[in-house]
C-alpha cells in the first residue's frame, strides 16, 4: 500500500511569495494533519481537517491556510513568506477512531521549503 | 497551552544498555499518549500509543511506556538496545479542545547507541 504522499520534496522561494504544498493521505483515511518542524525541534502542529472540515488549528499566523479535497488530499498555503517560515513541512493521515480524530498518525517523507 | 517536555535530547550508549526516556506534559484533562521514532532517512513512524486501559503499553521493537496520571508522565523504556535503536525519538500528547483535536510534541531525543 502507498504510504502518505508529498510533493513538492523541496521548494526555494524568497521572502514575500505565496507557496502551496500538497498531501496525499493514506487511501481510507479520512483525516490530515500538517505540522512544521524546524532543525532540531519537534513536529508543531499547524491544521487537521477530517471530512474536508477544519478539526484543529495550532499557534500559526493567518498566512497559513490549508483545505482538504472531496477525495482527502489536502494542500497548505502560505502566504507572504518570511525567513522563518523555512522548515520541513509534514503531513500526517489518520483513520478516525470511532469518529474521532486521536488516532496514530502516518506521516509523510515532508516537504522541504528554503525561503530566501 | 498544552506542553510536552522530553528531558533528555541527546543520549549516548553502548549495545544491551538500558534505556529510558522521560516525557511530561501539562495538560490536566484526559489525553491520548504516543511515541514516535524517526530513523535516519526515514519518516516519523509509531513506536506506540496509550488511549485508555492498562498503563503499561508495549510497542514494536521491544520498546514499552508507562503512563502515571499522578506525574503527568509518558516515559519509554527498553531493556537491551541495539545498534538499530539510533534514531530520533519524539513524545506526543493528544487532547480535544472545544470540538477540536490538538497534538502536541515533544522537541525529541537523538539516541545514539554504540556497538
Amino acid at each position: 500500500d502507498a504510504g502518505v504522499t508529498q510533493s513538492p520534496t523541496h521548494l526555494i522561494k524568497t521572502r514575500g511569495q505565496q507557496v502551496t504544498l500538497r498531501c496525499s493521505p493514506i487511501s481510507g483515511h479520512k483525516s490530515v494533519s500538517w505540522y512544521q518542524q524546524v532543525l532540531g525541534q519537534g513536529p508543531q502542529f499547524i491544521f487537521q481537517y477530517y471530512e474536508k472540515e477544519e478539526r484543529g488549528r495550532g499557534n500559526f499566523p493567518d498566512r497559513f491556510s490549508a483545505r482538504q479535497f472531496p477525495n482527502y488530499s489536502s494542500e497548505l498555503n502560505v502566504n507572504a513568506l518570511l525567513l522563518g517560515d523555512s522548515a520541513l513541512y509534514l503531513c500526517a493521515s489518520s483513520f478516525p477512531l470511532r469518529g474521532a480524530v486521536t488516532n496514530e498518525q502516518f506521516f509523510g517523507p515532508g516537504t522541504r521549503l528554503t525561503v530566501l | 497551552a498544552q506542553s510536552v517536555s522530553q528531558h533528555n535530547h541527546h543520549v549516548i550508549l553502548s549495545e544491551a544498555a538500558s534505556l529510558e526516556l522521560g516525557c511530561n506534559y501539562s495538560y490536566g484533562g484526559t489525553v491520548n499518549l504516543f511515541w514516535y521514532v524517526q530513523y535516519p532517512g526515514q519518516h516519523l513512524q509509531l513506536l506506540l500509543k496509550y488511549f485508555s486501559g492498562d498503563p503499561l503499553v508495549k510497542g514494536i521493537k521491544g520498546f514499552e511506556a508507562e503512563f502515571i496520571k499522578s506525574k503527568f508522565s509518558f516515559n519509554l523504556r527498553k531493556p537491551s538496545v541495539q545498534w538499530s535503536d539510533t534514531a530520533e525519538y519524539f513524545c506526543a500528547v493528544g487532547h480535544a479542545s472545544g470540538g477540536s483535536y490538538i497534538p502536541t510534541f515533544g522537541r525529541g531525543t537523538s539516541l545514539i547507541v554504540h556497538p
